[in-house]
């Protein structure tokens, strides 16, 4: 079964920093896979995806992340941290049920300090 | 593009009585909507998917019959919590696909629910 694992529950950070958010993976083929934030009170909004190609996909807001098969991670990354990307980051892999269902990770808080 | 709204933001209703969540797709026909709970601090748990004109699926454990998933067309489909109880109270979140192939899905901002 697929399952999605982020290890930490918040990331400190301070402003103008790189950041990384880590996100590991388990699934029986190939991965499709998600970043997505939220902000307090607020729905989801999708960051980047990887389905192929390239391992360093680049997306919203100034985010990358790296896939690396060896590993079956799926870091998301940001050169330089700005307070207002304080927020819930969440990672999550397409079910391989259908309907394009995803299993998300449990959530990483991150914090960036002025 | 690929805008999903929810309607209302914010709902409080007394214990026992039911109340209607409605999720949209502005800009795109969804063939596929999905509900989510979640609660504070806690990651999105999926309830139900729904596609258009058929019978919602439920994920184990959550029981169909409290909450009523109608998705009558390609860009509506609507939450409905029965006889709710204060520990129905959460943030509910549709979220929309527009097909098969295309691999993401669009949320919504999310319903808060507050049972008294």
């Amino acid at each position: 079964a697929q399952s999605v694992a982020q290890p930490e529950d918040q990331v400190n950070v301070a402003e103008g920093n790189p950041l990384t958010v880590k996100c590991t993976y388990s699934v029986s083929g190939n991965p499709y896979l998600f970043w997505y934030v939220q902000y307090p009170n607020r729905g989801l909004q999708f960051l980047l995806k990887y389905i192929t190609g390239d391992n360093l996909v680049k997306g919203s807001y100034g985010f990358e992340a790296e896939f690396n098969k060896s590993q079956t991670s799926f870091h998301l990354k940001k050169p330089s941290a700005l307070v207002s990307d304080s927020a819930l980051y969440f990672c999550a892999v397409r079910d391989d049920g259908g309907y394009n269902k995803l299993i998300f990770g449990a959530g990483t808080r991150l914090a960036v300090h002025p | 593009g690929a805008v999903v709204s929810q309607h209302p933001s914010r709902v409080i209703c007394k214990s026992g009585t039911s109340v209607k969540i409605e999720c949209r797709s502005l800009d795109f026909q969804a063939t596929t909507m999905f509900w989510y709970r979640q609660f504070p601090k806690q990651s999105l748990m999926l309830m139900a998917t729904s596609n258009e004109g058929s019978k919602a699926t439920y994920e184990q454990g959550v029981e169909k019959d409290k909450f009523l998933i109608n998705h009558a067309s390609l860009t509506l489909s609507t939450l409905t919590v029965t006889s709710a109880h204060p520990e129905d109270s959460s943030f509910y979140i549709c979220s929309a696909s527009r097909d098969f192939n295309s691999y993401e899905q669009y949320f919504g901002p999310g319903t808060r629910l507050t049972v008294t």
